[in-house]
């Protein structure tokens, strides 16, 4: 299996809700990644999960909370969010942070906030 | 703090044409330089990496760090070219990948 997984593929939460995305990998990847990417603007990183530790927190709102349960899967929890988190989340994986390892994408969850 | 600019935001050529993707960079010192490509439709994926020297669908790049450039060029551009380029940095020893703005070729019969 040489792809990142990432369920739904569609979301749409109110203000108030909490949802999670997920995101998963079967390539023996030791880093996980999220990123956002709005329409028509490049992906931007938001977090960055080392060996299952978080290592890089790109000063990313605290309504966004990553989870990484195991070497192959990763989670974003959503809570409180506003109409403007509405964008594409993409996961990605390589094999290691840190070296020039091919980041792997998956095809991202469109998440719409009402 | 590292930048990537890829000054076009559209490419249109014919079938054929050369192409050539601008990117430069700023970053002061050792970087990791990265064009990934998303076909419409499909997930973004790597297309060459600098360190590997390597030439992949006819496309190469080189970096030249006396003019902190990437372009990514092809001698014939072909149809299924047609998709949004992002140019991207990475510092060496570090996690964070940094995109361009991105180009988007059109490749016209």
């Amino acid at each position: 299996d040489t792809e990142v997984t990432q369920t739904p593929k569609h979301l749409v939460m109110g203000m108030t809700n909490k949802k999670s995305l997920k995101c998963e990998q079967h390539m023996g990847h030791r880093a996980m990644y999220w990123y956002k990417q709005k329409a028509k603007k490049p992906p931007e990183l938001m977090f960055v999960y080392s060996y299952e530790k978080l290592s890089i927190n790109e000063s990313v709102p605290s309504r966004f909370s990553p989870e990484c349960p195991n070497s192959s899967l990763l989670n974003l929890h959503l809570h409180a969010l506003q109409p403007e988190d509405s964008a594409l989340y993409l996961c990605a994986s390589s094999q290691l942070a840190g070296v020039s390892y091919e980041q792997y994408f998956g095809p991202g969850t469109r998440l719409t906030v009402t | 703090a590292q930048r990537v600019t890829q000054p076009e935001k559209l490419l249109s050529v014919f079938k054929g044409a050369p192409v050539e993707l601008k990117c430069n960079y700023s970053y002061s010192g050792s970087p990791e330089l990265f064009w990934y490509v998303q076909y419409s439709r499909q997930r973004l994926q790597l297309l060459l990496r600098h360190i590997s020297r390597e030439s992949i669908k006819g496309f190469t790049a080189d970096l030249n760090k006396g003019e902190t450039s990437f372009h990514l060029k092809k001698p014939f551009a072909q149809e299924e070219d047609s998709a949004m380029y992002y140019c991207a940095l990475k510092r060496t020893g570090f996690q964070k990948l940094v995109f361009g703005t991105g180009t988007r070729l059109l490749v016209s019969p």
